[in-house]
């Protein structure tokens, strides 16, 4: 069975500042997908990064960056210029392809960016 | 393109009354997800279906929840007899194919009393 780990329960960053998360993952699998997704207030899972195991370059896209290391099983999101909008929970999520598609989640990251 | 749409948005129901969650995928998407949320947790999976098939049920309770994507209209996800540990954000997902991207519904929040 897949995890996914994310044992920091909640953080805060200055508007403007780099703020790093962190998510670890077990797998035996050796293809699939890695994703942050983005739950504000309103409750709407937002896609923010996805990443796929087979490519050895971090996923970019805008202000948000990942760090994947795959021998470790670690796949950090890093959002720079942090906006207020970004005050949300992030959860990680981990996909095996071929199979059914299904998403398992980590238990999440609340992140307040203080102005 | 609509998004995923999922009504109600908010359900209140007694315990032992029966809670019919709706589901509308984004057009063109074949392929549907349900996801429960209980709070302070992430999202896990519960079942998913394509037109008039189940593909996996596996994190389906045994009892009293159950799912259906008919030909027509939304996808159904049907709890029966609620207790007050259904009480949950409960969020539908869809995708063009399997491995694709999905999208998210706003989900809606069952609460039981």
């Amino acid at each position: 069975a897949q995890t996914v780990t994310q044992s920091q329960p909640e953080m805060s960053v200055q508007e403007a500042e780099t703020v790093t998360l962190s998510c670890t993952y077990d797998t035996s699998e050796n293809n699939y997908y890695l994703f942050w997704y983005k739950q504000p207030p309103s409750r709407q899972m937002i896609l923010v990064i996805r990443q796929e195991a087979y490519k050895q370059q971090n996923a970019t896209e805008n202000r948000f960056s990942v760090n994947f290391q795959k021998a470790a099983k670690s796949f950090s999101l890093k959002i720079s210029d942090s906006q207020l909008g970004d005050t949300a929970m992030y959860f990680c999520a981990f996909m095996i392809l071929g199979a059914n598609s299904k998403l398992t989640f980590g238990k999440g990251i609340t992140l307040s960016v203080r102005p | 393109n609509a998004g995923v749409m999922q009504n109600p948005r908010h359900l209140v129901r007694r315990r032992g009354q029966e809670a019919r969650l709706r589901c509308s995928p984004m057009k063109g998407h074949s392929h549907v997800y349900w996801y429960r949320q209980l709070p302070e947790e992430g999202l896990k999976f519960m079942v998913y279906l394509q037109k008039e098939n189940i593909i996996d049920e596996s994190g389906m309770p045994k009892e009293r929840f159950s799912a259906e994507f008919p030909k027509e209209g939304p996808s159904i996800l049907r709890i029966q007899q609620v207790v007050r540990g259904d009480s949950a954000a409960y969020f539908c997902a869809s995708s063009p194919q399997r491995g694709g991207e999905a999208f998210f519904g706003q989900g809606t929040r069952l609460t039981v009393v």
